[in-house]
């Protein structure tokens, strides 16, 4: 059955450091791949789009990676913030170009 | 300016009482989705509204209904609300799944509490 990991639930680092998120997929070949930042009690927003022939993109600190042998996607945040604090989903496009979410990654940064 | 807009924020109801949570969006996107999202959990996708044609997903139960009046609106009505239906519906709208990568706006989410 398709399936969409996140790393880990949780991830605390030091403000100034670089964050790490991981998502691996099994079973999908998804055309793109998108991050969404999602704060407690709100609404998931976008951050930035992969497709499948790309291999990196950036946005400001934002970096994702996507390697389709791998079947994984790497998002950075670089010099974090405390504001940067929130939960972090990777979502995949599949075939019926419908969205399919992972249950997040949950990142603090402490000042 | 809210773009998707969710009403109530907040909604309690009783257990097996029908209730209707509401969408609206200033986008004239074409597309409107509803998703489930519980505590820690991925957001779930139950049906979405391309125009007017209705796409359910095949395990979305049929105590979840949804309607579409006009390009601006969408509903959620859940006929008899179990307490497995408390979580956060999420409504979202996009300009068209069929494009490249497309990208899906939301709304704030309406948290239902079933008692």
């Amino acid at each position: 059955s398709q399936k969409i990991e996140q790393n880990s639930e949780a991830l605390n680092i030091q403000e100034g450091k670089t964050a790490t998120l991981t998502c691996n997929y099994t079973n999908y070949s998804p055309a793109y791949l998108q991050w969404y930042r999602q704060d407690p009690g709100r609404g998931p927003v976008f951050l930035l789009l992969i497709r499948e022939n790309e291999k990196e993109k950036r946005k400001e600190r934002l970096k994702v990676t996507f390697d389709t042998t791998l079947k994984q996607s790497l998002f950075h945040i670089t010099a974090s913030q405390p504001a940067d604090s929130a939960t972090y989903l990777c979502a995949l496009v599949g075939s019926a170009r419908q969205l399919t979410f992972g249950s997040g990654t949950q990142l603090t940064v402490l000042p | 300016d809210a773009m998707v807009i969710q009403n109530p924020r907040y909604q309690v109801t009783q257990f097996g009482k029908p209730v209707t949570l509401s969408c609206s969006q200033t986008l004239n996107h074409n597309v409107m989705y509803w998703y489930q999202q519980k505590s820690s959990q991925a957001p779930k996708l139950l049906f979405h509204y391309y125009d007017k044609d209705f796409n359910n997903e095949a395990d979305t139960p049929d105590n979840f209904q949804s309607r579409r009046p006009n390009t601006s609106f969408c509903f959620l009505d859940i006929r008899s609300p179990g307490l497995g239906d408390a979580a956060m519906y999420l409504c979202a709208t996009s300009r068209d799944p069929r494009g490249e990568g497309e990208t899906q706006y939301f709304g704030p989410g309406t948290r239902l509490l079933v008692l």
